[in-house]
């Protein structure tokens, strides 16, 4: 099975900062990688799929990058609401379609 | 309004059974595969279990295999998880989610939710 590292698994960051989560695969998964969103007591949200292609309603301060095993979620100027949860996952070899442990960002 | 709802959470005794159920609304149900995924008290996203858009094929992960079961009926836009055998460790909230029409295998609409506890 691909495993999906993720860092940091938690960051302090202010409203304005930008952010820098990355996801690293076990073996290369070209660009079947999706980044989800989840809040307190919510279900994930779809950010980003083909590694780097936004879902529709997504703000554009979203972005993704990257191919074969590393990959990186940018924030480009973090906003209150996006104080959450982010994690990535794999869908290159299935089943099983496999998550990052999740990354936390919190408020500074 | 595009949408799945989950149903049928609860709490059981270890060795129990439960039927979760994903009821979909406003889009065409039989062209998308649905996942079950489950996060643990405090844990991250584990994917469970898939069904391909017309029953066609299951797939589960290894801690749901033999224990679990999904099935759907395009008739009733509804997918289900039938779970036997249950252990502590499958206390979570069970989400639905629907897979993004196209090449592209991510989960693009997902459920609330509904809580499964396992405890004695």
């Amino acid at each position: 099975d691909i495993q999906m590292t993720q860092s940091p698994s938690s960051l302090s960051a202010s409203v304005g900062d930008r952010v820098t989560i990355t996801c690293r695969a076990t073996q290369g998964i070209s660009n079947s990688l999706a980044w989800y969103q989840q809040k307190p007591g919510k279900a994930p949200k779809l950010l980003l799929y083909a590694a780097s292609i936004l879902q529709s309603g997504v703000p554009s301060r979203f972005s993704g990058s990257g191919s074969g095993t590393d990959f990186t979620l940018t924030i480009s100027s973090l906003q209150p609401e996006d104080f959450a949860s982010y994690y990535c996952q794999q869908y290159y070899i299935t089943p099983p379609w496999t998550f990052g442990q999740g990354t936390t960002v919190e408020i500074k | 309004q595009v949408q799945v709802v989950e149903s049928g959470g609860g709490v059981v005794q270890p060795g129990g059974s439960l039927r979760l159920s994903c009821a979909a609304s406003g889009f065409t149900f039989s062209d998308h595969g649905i996942h079950w995924v489950r996060q643990a008290p405090g844990k991250g996203l584990e994917w469970v279990a898939f069904i391909r858009y017309d029953g066609s094929s299951e797939y589960y992960a290894d801690s749901a295999k033999g224990r679990f079961t999904i099935s759907r009926d395009n008739s009733k836009n509804t997918v289900y998880l039938q779970m036997n055998s249950l252990r502590d460790e499958d206390t979570a909230v069970y989400y639905c989610a629907r897979t993004l029409y196209g090449a592209h295998d991510a989960f693009d609409i997902w459920g609330q939710g509904t809580m499964v506890g396992v405890s004695s």
